[in-house]
């Protein structure tokens, strides 16, 4: 499975500012998911990241507040804008794995990026 | 309506002990795929099994095996010889329509499972 390196592994971000969150795969991928787990919390998919198209955004999240690019088949940035303490959460990267049956590609994460916003 | 449901927020296990994840699910779809993922406190999330909604046998891997009911819609992760470094939240997760594309994968709230010598 590919190896996913993420970049902040922690910050601590002041209200009202915004940050960028990179994630490097260290092989080609179609798509790349961003999720974020708030505190005690399970895990949700943001949006889905494809290189050359705008990401695909679920519901509750949006553009504007979650701006992605993905500028190759290897990398993406996620950034969270304008924090608030609600959006203290881990974020976490991912991509699939490709595991030769219909089906059972299994995501691959890096080691998120735990955002305390004060 | 939960798609994943994971009843038991919090399990402890004795050492060498087998223990029992409960996970139960609400699909329409004929084809999907469950998956089992470990997060220990460090963050990361560990995939450990995987089972699809085809598969005649229950799946596998090591320690780890998953307790497949279809008609009950559950399936359950079961480890067997408990270790310390087991204590870990498990998620239990799915993805839907899998014959047709790309679908995205859905969690559950997870359990705590904590393993005392």
């Amino acid at each position: 499975s590919a190896v996913i390196s993420q970049k902040p592994s922690r910050d601590i971000c002041q209200r009202g500012t915004s940050l960028t969150i990179q994630c490097q795969v260290d092989s080609q991928v179609t798509m790349m998911f961003w999720y974020r787990q708030q505190p005690g919390q399970s895990l949700t998919l943001i949006a889905t990241a494809n290189q050359g198209s705008e990401a695909t955004y679920e519901s509750g999240f949006v553009i504007d507040k979650f701006p992605i690019s993905r500028p190759n088949l290897t990398f993406s940035t996620l950034t969270v804008s304008n924090m608030s303490p609600e959006d203290s959460s881990i974020y976490l990267c991912s991509v699939e794995w490709d595991r030769g049956r219909i089906g059972a590609n299994v995501l691959t994460f890096g080691a998120g990026s735990r955002l305390t916003v004060l | 309506a939960q798609k994943i449901t994971q009843t038991q927020p919090g399990m402890f296990v004795q050492e060498k002990e087998a223990v029992t994840l409960d996970c139960t699910y609400d699909t329409s779809d004929q084809s999907y795929g469950l998956f089992w993922y470990k997060q220990p406190s460090s963050g990361e999330m560990i995939f450990l099994i995987y089972q699809g909604s085809y598969d005649e046998q229950n799946a596998t891997e090591g320690r780890y095996s998953l307790n497949f009911q279809k008609a009950r819609k559950s399936a359950n992760l079961v480890i067997s010889a408990s270790q310390l470094g087991d204590s870990a939240m498990y998620f239990c997760a799915m993805r839907e329509g899998i014959s047709g594309g790309y679908n995205k994968l859905i969690f559950g709230a997870g359990t705590r499972l904590a393993v005392h010598p």
